[in-house]
């Protein structure tokens, strides 16, 4: 089983400002199947990035994903209010398709 | 586009089963490879199972394995998910959520979950 392990556990930070997450996996992440989801409280996750790289439909370009192997990232180059939510990485290229615990982002 | 309404919460005593229901609309269920996730109250994102489209079969994670059933209903489009000797643990939202059938590709559609209360 691959083990994701994200950081920070939570990244308090200001609209307009730059978000870094990290996504770190226990064992090489088959053909870079690393996706990102964003969650908002009540509500079910919703697709970012997948591929590692590529935005889902309708993803504003402010969302980018990179990394390859065991690293990957995502990074929200300037905060908008409806950006502070929590963030999970899954990995689906082998089975069990695991998720990090997540990263809450929150408005500083 | 996909559209996928669940059942709605449930309560049930330690030691019961549940089953949830998944409706699928704008796609078939053939079309799509369905996954089942949970999350307990506060906490993060558990993937419990789905359909590997590489194996043709349905996949469990191993802490499950066991004690749920997943399965579908193609003639009317509805999946369901069957979690059997339920404890307190247990108590979490379910959400059923689909990728396309193909191997390895992500989760791009999800209900809207349903309420498990595990509970004496």
């Amino acid at each position: 089983e691959i083990v994701l392990t994200q950081s920070p556990g939570t990244l308090s930070l200001s609209p307009g400002e730059r978000a870094t997450l990290s996504c770190r996996a226990s064992q090489s992440v088959s053909s870079s199947y690393l996706a990102w989801y964003q969650q908002k409280p009540g509500q079910a996750p919703r697709l970012l990035i997948y591929g590692a790289s590529s935005r889902a439909t309708g993803i504003p370009d402010r969302f980018s994903g990179s990394g390859s192997g065991t690293d990957f990232t995502l990074t929200i180059s300037r905060l908008e209010p409806e950006d502070f939510a929590v963030y999970y990485c899954q990995q689906y290229g082998s089975s069990p398709k695991t998720f990090g615990q997540g990263t809450k982002l929150e408005i500083k | 586009q996909v559209q996928l309404v669940q059942s709605g919460a449930e309560v049930k005593k330690p030691g019961a089963s549940v089953k949830v229901s998944c409706k699928v609309s704008g796609y078939t269920l053939t079309e799509l490879s369905m996954h089942w996730v949970r999350q307990a109250p506060g906490k993060g994102l558990e993937w419990m199972g789905g359909f590997d489209p590489e194996d043709g079969e349905t996949i469990y994670a191993q802490k499950f394995q066991g004690r749920v059933t997943m399965t579908e209903d193609t003639s009317t489009d509805t999946a369901y998910m069957e979690l059997s000797s339920l404890r307190s643990e247990d108590t979490a939202v379910y959400y059923c959520a689909t990728g396309p059938v193909v191997p390895a590709a992500p989760i791009d559609y999800w209900g809207q979950g349903t309420l498990v209360t595990v509970s004496s």
